[in-house]
This record gives C-alpha cells, sequence and structure tokens, in this order.
C-alpha cells in the first residue's frame, strides 16, 4: 500500500515564503496523481486549497499555489500571514482498491 | 449553498454497531463521487471509504474492511457509513467529502464516534 510523506513540521516568518511538498513510496509524483491539498486549523473540518497538482479553489487565496517539485507534490505559500498557520495535508489519487491516501501532514508555525 | 451534514455520532461499547448519515444539499448529489474520512484525536486524516455516484464501485480502506458498508440513496440525497464490530480504535470524527474529477472539494463537519467501555 502506498505512504504518502509530508514533512512534519515547517517554520516560517511572517511574508516569507514556505514551500510543503508530498511524496508517495512508489516513485515520483506526477499529474496522474492529481495532489490536492487541504489546510485544517484546531476544531475546523479540512478546508480545500489545491486540486488537481496546480489548480485553485473558487476561495483558494491567491498566496498558496500547487506545483509538482523534484518528483513530489508541492504546495507554496508566498506572503505568509499569520492566519496560515495550521496543518496542511496532501491527498494523492493511488487509484485500486484503495484510490486516495493522505500524507501525515505538516504542521506550519508561523513565527 | 454547499452543506454536507453528518449525523449519527455518539458513544458506543467495543463490538458495537453504529450507523452514520451524511445529508448533502445545494449541488447534483448523484453527479459526485462520495468518501468517508476520519481523524482520530490529535492524528491526521485517513481516508477509509470510496462510493461511485451510482453506487457502483465502492472501497474501503484495509483498516475498515470487513466492518464498514458505505452506501447512498441518491434520491434521498444521503450518504451512510455502516459501522459494525467497532474497536476503540475507531474513535474518530468521521467527516464526509465530495469528489469530482478528483477534486475533493466539500467536507461537512463531522461527527465525533467514540468507542469505549
Amino acid at each position: 500500500q502506498t505512504v504518502v510523506t509530508q514533512e512534519p513540521s515547517l517554520t516560517v516568518s511572517p511574508g516569507g515564503t514556505v514551500t510543503l511538498t508530498c511524496a508517495s513510496s512508489t516513485g515520483a509524483v506526477t499529474s496522474g496523481y492529481y495532489p490536492n491539498w487541504f489546510q485544517q486549523k484546531p476544531g475546523q473540518a479540512p478546508r480545500a486549497l489545491i486540486y488537481s497538482t496546480s489548480n485553485k479553489h473558487s476561495w483558494t487565496p491567491a498566496r498558496f499555489s500547487g506545483s509538482l517539485l523534484g518528483g513530489k507534490a508541492a504546495l507554496t505559500l508566498s506572503g505568509v500571514q499569520a492566519e496560515d498557520e495550521a496543518e496542511y495535508y496532501c491527498l494523492l489519487y493511488c487509484g485500486g482498491v484503495q484510490p486516495w491516501v493522505f500524507g501525515g501532514g505538516t504542521k506550519l508555525t508561523v513565527l | 449553498e454547499v452543506q454536507l451534514v453528518e449525523s449519527g455520532g455518539g458513544l458506543v461499547q467495543p463490538g458495537g454497531s453504529l450507523r452514520l448519515s451524511c445529508a448533502a444539499s445545494g449541488f447534483t448529489f448523484s453527479a459526485y463521487v462520495m468518501n468517508w474520512v476520519r481523524q482520530s484525536p490529535g492524528k491526521g486524516l485517513e481516508w477509509i471509504s470510496y462510493i461511485s455516484n451510482g453506487g457502483g464501485a465502492i472501497y474501503y480502506a484495509d483498516s475498515v474492511k470487513g466492518r464498514f458498508t458505505i452506501s447512498r440513496d441518491n434520491a434521498k440525497n444521503s450518504l451512510y457509513l455502516q459501522m459494525n464490530s467497532l474497536r476503540v480504535e475507531d474513535t474518530a470524527v468521521y467527516y464526509c467529502a465530495r469528489d469530482l474529477n478528483w477534486s475533493v472539494d466539500f467536507w461537512g463537519q463531522g461527527t465525533l464516534v467514540t468507542v469505549s467501555s
């Protein structure tokens, strides 16, 4: 079964830029994994940010962007704000009998 | 306005059963794949089940296979999760989430299931 790995934690300064990554145990992440990214704040349901690698939902702030980087899916936050402090999860479509697999999440601290 | 509202959570003893529901509104429910995702206290998100828009394709995570059953009633705009043989490790917030063309976009607020004696 595929294991999806994210950085456990990252710290960024307000106004800075940070990139979170999402790797698959089966090899390089490609567009065929349709990477999705979610933000979750304490006590709240996850909120979708990015789908199919780089597509933003209508509510996704412009400072969030998705890409493929070095065989991984990546979420970049530019001009980070205090309100971006949260847990971020990637989700990969792995097909087969267990189609979706979440990464373990990245706790982003804005400090 | 798109809404997904889960219900049916609660406290149950190990070995017991619960049936979760997810009521959908504000969109054409029958057009969407639906998923159940759970989150144990202090832990990450875990995908546990998928059902295609017509119900013809169903998948489960190994952790729940053989114990949980996903179903949907498109006429009632509702998704269900029948959970049997519950274990302490099934304690979690359970979310329903819609899925269209590999975009998982809207989530419900979740319902808490606690398995404890």
